[in-house]
Formats: structure tokens, C-alpha cells, sequence
């Protein structure tokens, strides 16, 4: 079975320009999450979408938002790109919501902001 | 908010010497799951943990949920190179389901 993926790997961006991620969910999975890691942080909750609706949401501005797919594909964007916004961008796929449904991880994309 | 914090932050080891990482949350937490993220990867997952005082072993990993739920620790013996990474502990929110993330331990084997 194929693993989450996420394209594009690396992306170069310069402030105020806007980025689109997008990230494939494993097979059958219906959950996806987006998380936000810079060096020496943790990893930062950024949504989840599950049947394609937002069903949690962490502390970020306006400027991140995603949307999920029927398919269950999801893409995160980013508007008016910062400097503070160079980050590896998770997304995490999981089968539901349920207690005993764990997260698998993509390789992430790296977002560099100029 | 919920939260859940994991201490310490970064441990230094000499190979062959244990390590412990310790996360505690501020309410109850429906199960915690383990991951571990080494240099330039991204997390994959454990373990889980459901059952109040569950103890899970991987080999040299030992892992405990504690009697009320709120914590939890990853015990490693004898650490080896390959142990070098991040982990993280992420707590099942009750109410939505939502994974409450700790801040990661990172493991550094001392040469």
C-alpha cells in the first residue's frame, strides 16, 4: 500500500507571493492533518479535514487555509508569504477519527520563504 | 487549552546509557500514541496506548501510560546509535479526537 504523499518536496518563495501544498492520504483514509515544524520546534497543529470538512483547527492566521478533496486528497495554501513561514509542512493521513486511528506521516515539504 | 508537555527538551547520552522522556497532559486523554522522528525524516509512528497503567515493551523500548491517563513515559535501555532522533508524544483528545502534540524529546548519542 502506498504511503502518504506530498508534492512538491521543496518549494523557494519570496515574501508576499501565496503557496499551494497539496498531499495525498493513504488509501481508504479519510483524515487528513497539516502541521507546521521549524527547526527546534515541535511539530504545530495546523488543521485536520475528515469527509472534507474542517473538524479542528490550530492557532495560525488566516493566511493558512486547506480544503480536502472528495477523494480525500487535501491541499493547504499559504497567502502573503512571511519570512516566519519557512518550515517543513507535515500532512498526516489517518483511516477516521476514531480512538484508535493512528497518524502516518508524508515526507513533508519544505517551504523556504526568501 | 489541553496541553501536553514532554520533558526534557533534548538528553545527552553516552552509548549504551538509558534515556527517558516523560510527557503529562492536563486532563485525561483517551489513549497516547508514541512517534519518532529521526534527523531529516518525518514521525512514524510506535505505539499506542489505551488501557489505564498499560505497559507496552519494543525490544529495548518500554513503554507506560499512566493509573489516571494524564502521562506517560518511553524508557530506552542500553541506547545505540540508531536511537538518535526526535520523540514525540501525542495525546487523544476525548471530546473531538484531536491529537494534542508534545513538544518532542531529542535524543543526541554523546561520541
Amino acid at each position: 500500500k502506498a504511503g502518504v504523499t506530498q508534492t512538491p518536496r521543496y518549494l523557494i518563495k519570496t515574501r508576499g507571493q501565496q503557496v499551494t501544498l497539496s498531499c495525498s492520504p493513504i488509501s481508504g483514509h479519510r483524515s487528513v492533518s497539516w502541521y507546521q515544524q521549524t527547526p527546534g520546534q515541535g511539530l504545530q497543529f495546523l488543521f485536520e479535514y475528515f469527509s472534507e470538512t474542517q473538524r479542528n483547527k490550530g492557532n495560525f492566521p488566516g493566511r493558512f487555509s486547506g480544503r480536502q478533496f472528495s477523494n480525500s486528497r487535501s491541499e493547504m495554501n499559504v497567502s502573503t508569504l512571511e519570512l516566519g513561514d519557512s518550515a517543513l509542512y507535515l500532512c498526516a493521513s489517518r483511516r477516521g477519527v476514531t480512538s484508535t486511528d493512528t497518524q502516518y506521516f508524508g515526507p513533508g515539504t519544505r517551504l523556504t520563504v526568501l | 487549552g489541553q496541553q501536553v508537555m514532554q520533558i526534557p527538551q533534548y538528553q545527552h547520552v553516552q552509548e549504551g546509557e538509558d534515556f527517558t522522556t516523560y510527557c503529562n497532559s492536563s486532563t485525561t486523554l483517551s489513549n497516547i500514541q508514541w512517534y519518532k522522528q529521526r534527523p531529516g525524516g518525518h514521525p512514524v509512528f510506535l505505539i499506542q496506548l489505551v488501557k489505564s497503567g498499560e505497559v507496552k515493551k519494543q525490544k529495548r523500548l518500554t513503554f507506560q501510560f499512566g493509573e489516571a491517563k494524564k502521562n506517560s513515559s518511553l524508557h530506552i535501555t542500553a541506547t545505540q546509535t540508531t536511537d538518535v532522533g526526535t520523540y514525540f508524544c501525542a495525546g487523544l483528545r476525548d471530546s473531538n479526537y484531536q491529537l494534542i502534540w508534545g513538544a518532542g524529546t531529542k535524543l543526541i548519542i554523546k561520541p
